[in-house]
């Protein structure tokens, strides 16, 4: 079992928002304003898509948007396209103790 | 621009050891904090372990603490991973990835990674 919480799937249609929750404590999401979110393809590595929260990498498209509130963060994606199906994970900071924390993972499909 | 080489990994039995290495370029390795992270087969992502830019600072998931232990040279630009006491989910795909900005879990570059396989 993971430490942060997020949905196994999720899905939408061409040109349609899709958000992907994120839920942590406040030992880490709620405390730190140092969440991340991975895009992976298939056979692919990781790649970033948002960090601190909310900002974007350069060469990220802005359909990608980031933002917390409480102990739970979120993924918009905007205009979904076909490209955008892949997993995602979030990640956080969670102080000395257990320092980085990853999500399951959601597995967002373009329908 | 941005190369990171992980080697190291193969099969092995459950109890022994191993050390993964990786080497860095494109980047000034002794200015960066560096991580290992992993990635069991049809799994998600774990943050494994970090070190500091002088090894002064090192952390550990609680899954592999005193088991494993990271280190750097800072002269061959290169990071290790010494395993130890391998168990069966400890099986993964392990990757080296430097701390580019501020919150330690941000990671923007990664290495194609090293495949561990701990099987009897």
């Amino acid at each position: 079992q993971s430490a942060l919480t997020q949905p196994p799937s999720a899905s939408g249609s061409p040109g349609q928002s899709v958000t992907i929750s994120c839920t942590g404590t406040s030992s880490d999401v709620g405390g730190y304003n140092y969440v991340s979110w991975y895009q992976q393809h298939p056979g692919k590595a990781p790649k970033l898509m948002i960090y601190e929260v909310s900002e974007r990498p350069s060469g990220v498209p802005d359909r990608f948007s980031g933002s917390k509130s409480g102990n739970t963060a979120s993924l918009t994606v905007s205009g979904l396209q076909a490209e955008d199906e892949a997993d995602y994970y979030c990640s956080s900071y969670a102080g000395s103790n257990k320092f980085v924390l990853f999500g399951g993972g959601t597995k967002l499909t373009v329908l | 621009e941005v190369q990171l080489v992980e080697s190291g990994g193969g099969l092995v039995q459950p109890g022994v050891s191993l050390r993964l290495s990786c080497v860095a370029s494109g980047f000034t390795f002794t200015s960066y904090s560096m991580n290992w992270l992993r990635q069991a087969p049809g799994k998600g992502l774990e943050w494994v372990s970090y070190i500091s830019t002088d090894s002064s600072d090192i952390y550990y998931s609680d899954s592999v603490k005193g088991r494993f232990t990271i280190s750097r040279d800072n002269a061959k630009n290169s990071l290790y991973l010494q395993m130890n006491s391998l168990r069966d989910d400890d099986t993964a795909v392990f990757y080296c990835a430097p701390n580019t900005r501020d919150g330690y879990n941000s990671f923007d570059y990664w290495g194609q990674g090293t495949l561990v396989t701990v099987s009897s």
